[in-house]
């Protein structure tokens, strides 16, 4: 049973317009959630993170927005640029160091 | 420097072989992972260690036997290996604490070939 879910398997967005990746998660007891950004045969890099005693987190271009009774989160990149270009995942915590992904978007940012 | 590295990155054996993977991170955590990325791209926890202990075993079969000589070793065997192990496996490592939440930092990943 996958926990967190991302349903957009891919996304394309013009240089300088918003990214807009999307999560849903079903387990009401996560508490934490964050995203990661890999690269082709690179690990995964932490991006951001939100609380779930939060509703927005705020980093540079990246904004992360967590919807708690929808059970949604997004990641908001804005302007997009072409490094930006990855696998984005959706990676969620009930209190614990146990990670659940999702299984990943990827973005691309073309000029 | 690299934060957390594997080796190797690649690993092409038989079927019924028997592989290690080892890991090592240089940011003074205490807790080490590992995870797998199928083909399907689902990345999934399977061991932790807190300071050489083991915290999380996720049903993994027990031919999959992690081993941690200090905080900052992690290494994963695995036994009589089979065609269903082929999959990206990914090291990493963070801090636990109850009182703030862990940003785990990831190794570069070995893609395990079972032919």
């Amino acid at each position: 049973d996958q926990q967190v879910k991302q349903n957009s398997p891919s996304l394309s967005v013009q240089e300088g317009r918003i990214s807009i990746l999307n999560c849903d998660y079903t387990n009401s007891m996560f508490d934490y959630f964050l995203w990661y950004k890999k690269y082709p045969a690179e690990g995964p890099t932490f991006l951001i993170s939100i609380s779930s005693i939060k509703d927005k987190n705020e980093d540079g271009r990246f904004t992360v927005f967590l919807n708690k009774s929808a059970k949604h989160l997004s990641l908001h990149i804005v302007p997009s640029q072409p490094g930006d270009s990855a696998v984005y995942f959706c990676a969620a915590s009930a209190d614990t160091d146990k990670l659940i992904f999702g299984t990943g978007t990827r973005l691309q940012v073309f000029p | 420097d690299t934060a957390v590295s594997q080796t190797p990155k690649y690993l092409v054996t038989q079927m019924g072989n028997d592989k290690s993977i080892k890991c090592e991170q240089n940011l003074g955590h205490d807790t080490m992972y590992w995870y797998k990325q199928d083909s399907k791209k689902f990345l999934k926890i399977m061991f932790s260690y807190n300071n050489k202990e083991l915290i999380i075993n996720e049903t993994v079969p027990n031919r999959f036997s992690p081993k941690s000589p200090d905080k900052a070793h992690l290494n994963l065997h695995i036994n009589s290996l089979e065609l269903g192990d082929s999959a990206v496996y990914f090291c990493a490592s963070g801090t636990r604490s109850l009182l703030s939440y862990n940003e785990q930092f990831f190794g570069p990943g070995t893609r395990l070939t079972v032919l």
